[in-house]
């Protein structure tokens, strides 16, 4: 069954410095997600994406937040910047449309530690 | 998207029938009932979802009342690696590009 990969699992930065989590969703999906959940939280809508453009965003995506889809298969979120609070699992999601029958797919996430 | 309410915690004995409530009262005619859940911080798992018959796959069984008002996710026969935090979340038939808002969830505790 095909499924969205996340790379790396797990990811440590100093504060301040960059990071790209990467994704790569389902082949024949359009509609791409960001998540996150800091640790004990719940899961937060970050970002959505289609058509090489953002549809929707939420308040914590700010301007230290970008996401690029790069080429044909990845999918990029980048913190420019890196705070402490920003520390948490990020998962990526896809959806091959916005009718209600179809159920996002997620990936595993990748756990971003600022230290 | 209409608010759920979930109990947070549920146990249940390994081997038996595991049925998980869901309360969504204000829920519309266009609003689907989806389940997904999260084993131990990995990512949210896709389970089931309906807009107002009953729907069974692999995984699990959900039960729509009639007025929509709330559901059951019913896993047959439950496993110690259904441990897990189950999520009901209604949305909106043509989405809405905001995807899943997560609630809190039910923490489901399996006893062997």
């Amino acid at each position: 069954e095909p499924e969205v990969t996340q790379t790396p699992s797990h990811q440590v930065t100093q504060m301040g410095q960059e990071v790209i989590l990467r994704c790569v969703p389902i082949s024949n999906h359009l509609y791409f997600y960001w998540y996150r959940q800091i640790l004990g939280q719940k899961v937060e809508f970050l970002v959505s994406f289609y058509n090489n453009e953002i549809s929707e965003k939420s308040e914590i995506f700010d301007d230290q937040f970008s996401v690029e889809r790069p080429d044909g298969s990845n999918f990029t979120l980048k913190i420019r910047s890196t705070k402490l609070e920003d520390s948490a699992m990020y998962f990526c999601a896809s959806i091959s449309n916005r009718l209600g029958n179809s159920p996002l797919h997620f990936g595993n996430g990748t756990r971003l530690t600022v230290t | 998207d209409a608010k759920t309410t979930q109990p947070t915690s549920m146990d249940c004995a390994e081997g038996r029938a595991a049925n998980l409530p869901c309360n969504h009262s204000t829920i519309s005619g266009n609003e689907y009932v989806y389940w997904y859940r999260q084993i131990h911080s990995q990512g949210p798992q896709y389970i089931i979802h309906g807009l107002k018959n009953n729907e069974t796959n692999e995984m699990a069984s959900l039960i729509i009342t009639e007025d929509r008002k709330s559901s059951t996710l019913i896993l047959p026969h439950a496993t110690l690696r259904d441990t897990a935090v189950y999520y009901c979340i209604v949305r909106v038939a043509g989405g809405g590009a905001d995807g899943l808002t997560f609630g809190k969830g039910t923490h489901l505790i399996i006893q062997p």
